[in-house]
């Protein structure tokens, strides 16, 4: 999983199959976001979840979020070569501050 | 559509040269901020502004400063650059009612 002084997470999976990452985050948020972030690219929000929320969708993903041991995944479902990218979580503390995770580098192998 | 316009995308200078990064939005979002990006590091917040000349420091604001006296643009500014800045540059607005980062393509610094 991602965050902290954890080194960048890299998986690598079959076209077809299905992936899930993990964050964990150190403060309260009431929201995680969910970024990816193509080669040479802004990172781009992908999915939010709300406190208030245990499991989000939107398409082949889903995200989950469990606020009693502060960390959240992301899941991929039936991964293709075009998910291949860089996946950060990111939580807001404070006024508006946003802090990411180090983030879990994706590649899709055909 | 929003968007969010660094500007320029790849900038070479040498140790020592001042370093200007500007960045644009034309969706006139109050809050603005500044990433750099290093590999194994993530994304580290340099400065946040939540509007015209009210900016706040980061995490890493050392060696940088910032200028927004329009609500439109957000300028990152290295005085004397250090070769330790070399580094790839986020520009961001806040989106929506969380105020999530809305990032632009980036400016890849090097300081040689």
């Amino acid at each position: 999983s991602q965050w902290g002084e954890e080194n960048l997470q890299a998986l690598s999976i079959q076209e077809g199959e299905d992936v899930t990452m993990n964050c964990s985050y150190k403060t309260y948020t009431t929201v995680v976001h969910w970024y990816r972030q193509d080669s040479g690219r802004g990172p781009a929000l992908i999915i939010l979840i709300r406190s208030n929320e245990r499991e989000k969708r939107s398409g082949r993903l889903r995200a989950t979020l469990d606020t009693s041991s502060q960390s959240s995944s992301l899941s991929i479902t039936a991964a293709q070569c075009e998910d291949t990218a860089v996946y950060f979580c990111a939580t807001r503390t404070g006024y508006q501050n946003f802090y990411f995770g180090k983030g879990t580098s994706l590649t899709v192998i055909p | 559509d929003m968007k969010v316009t660094q500007m320029p995308r790849y900038l070479i200078k040498r140790m020592g040269e001042n370093v200007l990064l500007e960045c644009g939005q034309d969706m006139s979002h109050e809050t603005m901020y500044w990433y750099r990006q290093d590999p194994g590091l993530g994304l580290q917040l340099i400065y946040i502004s939540y509007d015209v000349d009210s900016n706040s420091e980061g995490d890493i604001p050392k060696g940088y400063r910032v200028s927004r006296k329009k609500r439109e643009h957000f300028s990152l500014i290295l005085d004397s650059a250090k070769t330790n800045q070399t580094s790839v540059y986020f520009c961001a607005t806040g989106q929506g009612c969380n105020q999530a980062p809305l990032f632009g393509e980036g400016t890849r610094l090097s300081v040689l």
